[in-house]
């Protein structure tokens, strides 16, 4: 069985441009919940999307936005890029709200 | 509410030691609680979880001990190996919220 695919691994990009990250969940899995991990940050929740709908979000300013396709694959946009954002970009997938998430390897997105 | 505090931050453990990485919590909606394990440059990896109808779950070295009452959880490593050098992160999460909370993670890192 496959596991989380995110795509592209590594990224660099220039402050004020706009990014587009990919992630394809477990085969089955509907619910995709992406995060934003930096050094002693943590593990900080964007968004989670289940049957193609946003049902949760976390606290990140309008410029982070996803979208869920009707095969459960995901997408995550940045725009504006900042400094800041420089991070490893999580995506998890589950089969079952809550539990058992599995996480891909990440992008990791490098602002300059 | 929602928090999951995690303790400590890092640990440092001579090889064949025990490392005890405690979180507590404060929703008792919640009612599944992963430890994930990061090793750098990949995505978290669920490492064991239970739920709090038990009061214990061992799998390998790596054992579960929940207490129900003082909602508090705590991963214990026996005979620690350099290879268990990692980050940890516990989680909590609720059927009924469809939520999955995390810690901050501790650093661990097993002297040789």
């Amino acid at each position: 069985k496959a596991g989380v695919t995110q795509t592209p691994r590594y990224l660099i990009k220039t402050r004020g441009q706009q990014v587009t990250l990919s992630c394809s969940p477990i085969s089955g899995h509907r619910s995709v919940s992406w995060y934003q991990q930096t050094p002693g940050q943590g593990l900080q929740f964007l968004f989670e999307y289940f049957s193609e709908t946003q049902r949760n979000k976390g606290n990140f300013p309008g410029r982070f936005s996803g979208r869920q396709f009707s095969n459960s694959r995901s997408e995550m946009n940045v725009s504006t890029l900042e400094l800041g954002d420089s991070a490893l970009y999580l995506c998890a997938s589950s089969g079952r709200e809550g539990y058992g998430y599995t996480f891909g390897s990440g992008t990791r997105l490098t602002v300059v | 509410q929602q928090q999951v505090k995690q303790s400590p931050q890092s640990l440092i453990v001579q090889k064949g030691g025990i490392s005890i990485i405690n979180c507590a919590y404060e929703n008792t909606a919640f009612d599944y609680f992963p430890w994930y394990q990061q090793f750098p440059g990949k995505g978290p990896a669920l490492l064991i979880a239970i739920r709090p109808d038990v009061s214990e779950k061992k799998e390998g070295r790596f054992t579960i001990s929940f207490n129900k009452s003082a909602k508090q959880f705590s991963l214990h490593i026996m005979d620690s190996q350099p290879g268990d050098s990692a980050t940890y992160f516990c989680a909590a999460s609720s059927k009924r919220d469809d939520k999955i909370i995390f810690g901050k993670g501790t650093r661990l890192h097993i002297l040789p």
